[in-house]
């Protein structure tokens, strides 16, 4: 099983709907991340999220870490085409943030924006 | 513009024969990372090295090779024992092992198809 599940596998929205991503582990998580990737290439940072009940926000992306640190949620606002990819959450999973670098990535979210 | 490059974008193998995949950056960065991408199943890492002339093995290492000979360069040779090699190879490089700080910049990937 992954140590990070992301849901939905895939969502597909009308231009202008809004929607959410999310991305559960059953360990603590230290140092949490959201990439984007469009197919073929590699990723894109989007945020990083380190303490409990941290939420940033970037243009019409906001991102949360629940105060246990065990789910982020990526929301996007009014969606349009260009948001359309692959969203991949990453994190160290390890206790004390102890992985030396290696983060666990969850399988990704594919999203569709029709216009 | 400091960036991490891979080479090449696309590259085809024949049955038995070792192939190597090309990773170089100029960001100064001390970590380094391969990870290989297969649809549904996310990032998973290959190898890791942390400094110059040591490198570990990641969840895959089997039927993969690395060396790290320079602080810019961690080339992947993917060799005849990987059984199934065709996916999207993905370098990536952070400013040290912390990544409960730092996350990683990516590459833009290689597609490597076994033909």
């Amino acid at each position: 099983s992954q140590e990070l599940e992301q849901s939905p596998q895939s969502l597909i929205v009308q231009e202008g709907k809004n929607l959410t991503i999310n991305c559960t582990s059953s360990k603590t998580l230290y140092g949490l991340y959201w990439y984007k990737q469009k197919y073929g290439e590699g990723l894109i940072f989007l945020m990083m999220l380190q303490k409990g009940g941290e939420e940033k926000s970037h243009e019409k992306i906001t991102a949360k870490l629940d105060e246990k640190k065990q789910q982020s949620s990526l929301h996007i606002t009014a969606s349009q085409p260009s948001h359309a990819g692959i969203y991949l959450c990453g994190a160290d999973v390890n206790a004390g943030g102890t992985s030396y670098g290696k983060l666990t990535f969850g399988q990704g979210t594919i999203l569709t924006v029709h216009p | 513009d400091g960036g991490i490059t891979q080479s090449p974008k696309y590259l085809f193998r024949k049955e038995g024969q070792n192939v190597t995949l090309s990773c170089e950056q100029n960001l100064n960065h001390d970590a380094m990372y391969w990870y290989r991408q297969d649809p549904g199943q996310g990032l998973r890492l290959i190898y890791y090295s942390q400094i110059v002339n040591d490198f570990q093995k990641g969840d895959i290492a089997e039927g993969y090779s690395v060396s790290r000979e320079k602080k810019e360069s961690f080339p992947l040779t993917v060799t005849s024992a990987q059984k199934n090699p065709t996916a999207f190879y993905l370098c990536a490089s952070s400013i040290s092992g912390d990544t409960a700080n730092y996350g990683y910049t990516f590459g833009s990937g290689t597609r490597l198809t076994v033909v």
